[in-house]
Parts: C-alpha cells; sequence; structure tokens
C-alpha cells in the first residue's frame, strides 16, 4: 500500500483565518514532505521532515508553519495568509532507510486545494 | 546543482499513435531520474524511475523510458495513445542535501489525445 492521505480536500480561507492542512501516511516512512504547486506549474518544495525533525525549509514565509507530530502526520497550519498563496498543497513521504531508490522515491497524497480570500 | 529540462510544454497525439515526451536531465553525479503523472485536480502519481539498475524502465499503464547517459536523455514513451492518458507529465531530478532528498521537477507537458 503506497497510500498518503490529506484533508480537508478543498479549503477557503479569508486572510485572517488560522487553518490546518493534515496529511497520515501508515507505510512506515520517515521523510515527509510538502510542496506547493501554483496552477500549470510544477510542485515547489516547501519543509522535509526526517525522522519527525525539520530538516529542509526552502525559505518559507512564517505565516506557513509545519509540524511533525509523530511518524506518521504531518501538518502544515496556516496563519494570516494571502491571497497569492491560494495553490494545490502536496504532501508527500518516503522511506529514510534502504538504498537510495527507496530513500528518493516520493509518494504524494492527493493535495488539498486552498483557496484565500 | 541538479535541473530537468522537458521539451515541449504541450505534446498532441491521435489516439493509438506513439507518445514522446522529452526529459533532458543536468547532474554532476549519477543521477536518479522520475515520471510522474498528473490528472486534473489530483495529486502525482509515480510513473516509473530509473535509479541504475537498467536502463530501460517500465513503469505502469504501459509507459517506458530509456536512460540515455551520452545525450543526458530520459524521454518517455508509450508506443499507443489512451484517451486516458491526457494529462500533465512531470520529470525529475532526486537531488541529496545532507542525507534528506528532494524532487526538482521540470516544467511539466500536456498529454492532448485526439479521438
Amino acid at each position: 500500500d503506497t497510500e498518503v492521505t490529506q484533508t480537508p480536500k478543498h479549503l477557503v480561507m479569508g486572510m485572517t483565518n488560522k487553518k490546518s492542512l493534515k496529511c497520515e501516511q501508515h507505510m512506515g516512512h520517515r521523510a515527509m514532505y510538502w510542496y506547493k504547486q501554483k496552477a500549470k506549474k510544477p510542485p515547489e518544495l516547501m519543509f522535509v521532515y526526517s525522522y519527525e525533525k525539520l530538516s529542509i525549509n526552502e525559505s518559507v514565509p512564517s505565516r506557513f508553519s509545519p509540524e511533525c507530530p509523530n511518524s506518521s502526520l504531518l501538518n502544515l497550519h496556516l496563519h494570516a495568509l494571502q491571497p497569492e498563496d491560494s495553490a494545490l498543497y502536496l504532501c508527500a513521504s518516503s522511506v529514510r532507510t534502504g538504498s537510495l531508490d527507496s530513500l528518493t522515491t516520493q509518494y504524494f497524497g492527493p493535495g488539498t486545494r486552498l483557496t484565500v480570500l | 546543482a541538479q535541473s530537468v529540462t522537458q521539451l515541449g510544454s504541450h505534446v498532441s497525439v491521435s489516439e493509438g499513435a506513439l507518445v514522446l515526451l522529452r526529459c533532458n536531465y543536468s547532474s554532476s553525479v549519477p543521477p536518479y531520474l522520475f515520471w510522474y503523472v498528473q490528472y486534473p485536480n489530483q495529486g502525482l502519481q509515480l510513473l516509473l524511475k530509473y535509479t541504475s539498475a537498467a536502463t530501460l524502465v517500465k513503469g505502469i499503464n504501459g509507459f517506458e523510458a530509456e536512460f540515455k547517459k551520452s545525450e543526458t536523455s530520459f524521454h518517455l514513451t508509450k508506443p499507443s495513445a489512451h484517451m486516458s492518458d491526457a494529462a500533465e507529465y512531470f520529470c525529475a531530478v532526486s537531488d541529496g542535501v545532507d542525507s534528506s532528498y528532494k524532487l526538482i521537477f521540470g516544467s511539466g507537458t500536456r498529454l492532448l489525445v485526439r479521438p
């Protein structure tokens, strides 16, 4: 089973709201990722968690706050977003030990479509 | 730094025709290369990957790709297009940073299949 789930599927929020995106996997993967994808563009990496610790932050604004409370769950907390933050937010996961083959292979969830008004 | 270039933002083929989507990579080390497909309003699905075991890689849905080091290419092909193949296709290379790996994506190619 290579399933990554994300909730909610769609989210509409105002610029003063606080909301959270959730990502879950039960494959035993210990690396988890957040990507942002604007319309007609490729995904862009935001954060990488390795063994529940933040290992890569791609200079993302502080209004995006990631959290990895356990090995199966990844959250993205949103606060004071701007309309230009509207996008598809994708979560992915991969194993953290083993061959380079498995380390580099990421499995994606279906995404959360975020609209900021 | 690793990078990939996808030639052609749109490719249009007739149903039953050969599909060829182009990807060239730039890498200072042996690359790990991937093709992902994205259907409208969905996430990314792994089609296939090259990890140095074999230069011709077979994936899901009848797709395959050939790694050519001399041409720094990893083009995706399918002998006969089906209407259900219409989607966005992304080529990606893995870049390792401090033992974490991130994917660097190409700009994507939208495949249109004409009946």
